[in-house]
């Protein structure tokens, strides 16, 4: 499958908890983004990466919120001391960033926080 | 501020008859934007871009920038029509912005 991926597909964890979530984008797509999405909501971005350098973060993202981007290729998405309020579906999202800026997306990480 | 907007929370129509889903936008630069569907159980796929005028699945989306708008449209709806669609503005330099999304119920 050469489409975006993304694990786990779903986490439940319990407040407090800290959770990691990985994003496998296209081959060779420069461009990744994080959104998020809750219920009756379109996706919200969170936050975009231009190969390893994170270029813009959502004021939606707290400090408990952190991205990266290693090697400009895979990416997490780490929430420390995960609150209830964080319970949604974390959709990420590549794109190759030249003539057209269509995104294509990963299946989502779905987090229950109890 | 940029935004997008959908009206509609939910449309049903019979199958055979026209379809029409309803976007808005509001954006202070040259717009650039694009349906996407998320089909049961499936990830959100993009549609139609506006860019290259292209009719999928018998889907056709026309940019109007005098009333700011970007209206999906299908002659005759099938019950496979079924489906979350949403409307997405990309905001230059960052991301899409996107609508709450409108559902599609097609019915025989």
């Amino acid at each position: 499958d050469t489409g975006v991926s993304q694990n786990p597909r779903h986490k439940i964890t319990k407040r407090g908890q800290n959770v990691t979530f990985r994003c496998d984008p296209i081959s060779e797509h420069n461009r990744l983004y994080w959104y998020r999405q809750t219920l009756g909501q379109g996706p919200e971005f969170l936050t975009y990466f231009q190969n390893e350098a994170q270029l813009e973060k959502s004021r939606l993202l707290s400090d408990r919120f952190s991205a990266e981007r290693p090697k400009g290729s895979f990416s997490t998405l780490e929430i420390q001391r995960t609150e209830q309020g964080d319970s949604a579906m974390y959709l990420c999202a590549s794109s190759p960033g030249q003539l057209y800026n269509e995104q294509f997306f990963g299946p989502g990480t779905r987090l229950t926080v109890l | 501020a940029q935004r997008v907007t959908q009206p509609e929370k939910l449309l049903s129509v019979f199958k055979g008859a026209p379809v029409e889903l309803k976007c808005n936008y509001s954006y202070s630069g040259s717009p650039e934007l694009f349906w996407y569907v998320q089909y049961s159980r499936q990830r959100l796929q993009l549609l139609l871009r506006h860019i290259s005028r292209e009719s999928i699945k018998g889907f056709t989306a026309d940019l109007n920038k005098g009333e700011t708008s970007f209206h999906l449209k299908k002659p005759f709806a099938q019950e496979e029509d079924s489906a979350m669609y949403y409307c997405a503005l990309y905001q230059a330099g960052t991301a899409l912005i996107f609508g709450k999304g409108t559902t599609l119920s097609v019915s025989s």
